[in-house]
């Protein structure tokens, strides 16, 4: 089956650093992907939606000079969250999808789990 | 938003079956119906989707109504590995990204 995969799984770091969070899909290509954040006790809000060689859109509220995302190749795609602040921790979730998918479903990489001190 | 119903939370016994119900009665005639559940901490797993017909696999099963207004997901026999919050999505063709409800969380109970 469809494999998606995230590194780190989970990271701390300093208020003010940036971290960059990886996105890959193992096994198919991925034409569209999408981050996803995920706070303690709630359902997950999309963030932006990336397709492999254009620019991400961004979901309304989410400052897109704060989150950096690159869709470079079919396989892999990164967030990067910039000068990082306690309210950024969260748990960050990507998932997938492929032109060849024909049950339109999307598959997720298992999250990484940021906490900014 | 979100374009489904849920309960908040349900309990299930260990090796009973686990009838999780969604509410979407605006669904349009192209929407999908998909189930995702995830497990603490981790990223959502796909269940199963439906259009209009009942569906089976492996994991459940998914009973649409004829109206296609509320679908329940069925896990025939539920273990503890099964408690999770399930999330019911309805989605429109190829170009749309899943919403994400509040969900019904599932405790299975030894």
């Amino acid at each position: 089956g469809a494999v998606v995969s995230q590194h780190p799984s989970w990271v701390i770091c300093k208020s003010g650093t940036s971290v960059k969070i990886e996105c890959r899909s193992l096994d198919f290509q991925a034409t569209t992907m999408f981050w996803y954040r995920q706070f303690p006790k709630q359902s997950l809000m999309l963030m932006a939606t990336s397709n492999e060689g254009s620019k991400a859109t961004y979901e309304q509220g989410v400052e897109k000079d704060k989150f950096l995302i690159n869709h470079a190749s079919l396989t892999l795609s990164t967030l990067t969250v910039t000068s990082a602040h306690p309210e950024d921790s969260s748990f960050y979730i990507c998932s997938a999808r492929t032109l060849a998918d024909s049950y339109n479903e999307q598959f997720f990489g298992p999250g990484t789990r940021l906490t900014v001190l | 938003d979100a374009k489904t119903t849920q309960p908040t939370s349900m309990d299930c016994a260990e090796g009973r079956a686990a009838n999780l119900p969604c509410n979407h009665s605006t669904i349009s005639g192209n929407e999908y119906v998909y189930w995702y559940r995830q497990i603490h901490s981790q990223g959502p797993q796909y269940i199963i989707h439906g259009l209009k017909n009942n569906e089976t696999n492996e994991m459940a099963s998914l009973i649409i109504t004829e109206d296609r207004k509320s679908s329940t997901l069925i896990l025939p026999h539920a273990t503890l590995r099964d408690t999770a919050v399930y999330y019911c999505i309805v989605r429109e063709g190829y170009g749309q990204n899943f919403v994400f409800g509040p969900g019904t969380r599932l405790s299975v109970l030894p």
